[in-house]
């Protein structure tokens, strides 16, 4: 079975310090995708990476940047959190091709105080 | 552009079908899905239909594709607590992310079963 590990469920952070969400799958995907998720406004795309050190921004990449150093992880970085990127983030991978499945991890609750 | 539309809510009695439509503005999308989130979790994949394709079934659930309309549905059948959870449309289109092809989402519809 595909797995998406995102490394952590909870995170509680203060306006204005760095944060890291890691993301890991295991299935040799090229793609990967950051996404975050907020009531009434679905799944938006912040950044997404097809290839090893390659980085496309999505909708919405501000106050986002993102890693990718090798084929297996992909990380989101806040430089500087502020309150209103509290959320769900939600990650994900999928093989290249047309009606490949996009898989997702279970989420990381980031809330900023 | 590219917008995937879709009922925010719906609510059903255990033992009913439910059916959560979903409209797309993009006819050149090539594969539609439905994911499902249950309560604090990732998003898993229900079904695919490739846009050749106007319906799929598998077991309690039936796709519906209308590519004319530009309009998607799932029916579950005999609807259970157990299905109460989140459900999102997503497009697949090559021209959204390059080659790779991003997924589009609708904003969800939540599905409330109740007994």
């Amino acid at each position: 079975d595909v797995k998406v590990t995102q490394s952590s469920r909870y995170l509680v952070k203060r306006t204005g310090e760095k944060v890291f969400l890691e993301c890991v799958q295991d299935m040799d995907h090229e793609n990967m995708f950051w996404y975050r998720q907020d009531p009434g406004l679905g799944l938006r795309l912040i950044y997404f990476s097809y290839d090893v050190k390659m980085k496309e921004k999505g909708d919405i990449p501000e106050g986002y940047s993102v890693s990718r150093e090798k084929k297996e992880r992909f990380s989101l970085i806040l430089e500087s959190a502020s309150t209103n990127q509290t959320s769900m983030y939600l990650c994900a991978s999928r093989t290249q091709g047309m009606g490949n499945t996009i898989y997702f991890g279970e989420g990381s609750w980031l809330t900023v105080v | 552009g590219e917008d995937v539309e879709q009922s925010l809510f719906l609510s059903v009695r255990e033992g009913d079908s439910s059916v959560i439509n979903c409209t797309y503005t993009d006819s050149s999308s090539t594969y539609l899905y439905w994911y499902k989130q249950e309560p604090g979790a990732g998003l898993q994949l229900l079904t695919y239909i490739f846009s050749n394709m106007d319906m799929k079934q598998d077991q309690r659930l039936t796709v519906l594709l209308n590519k004319k309309d530009k309009h998607l549905s799932l029916r579950i059948a005999d609807t259970q607590t157990g299905d109460s959870a989140i459900y999102f449309c997503a497009e697949s289109n090559p021209r959204n992310g390059g080659s790779q092809g991003n997924l589009i989402f609708g904003k969800g519809t939540k599905l409330s079963v109740k007994p």
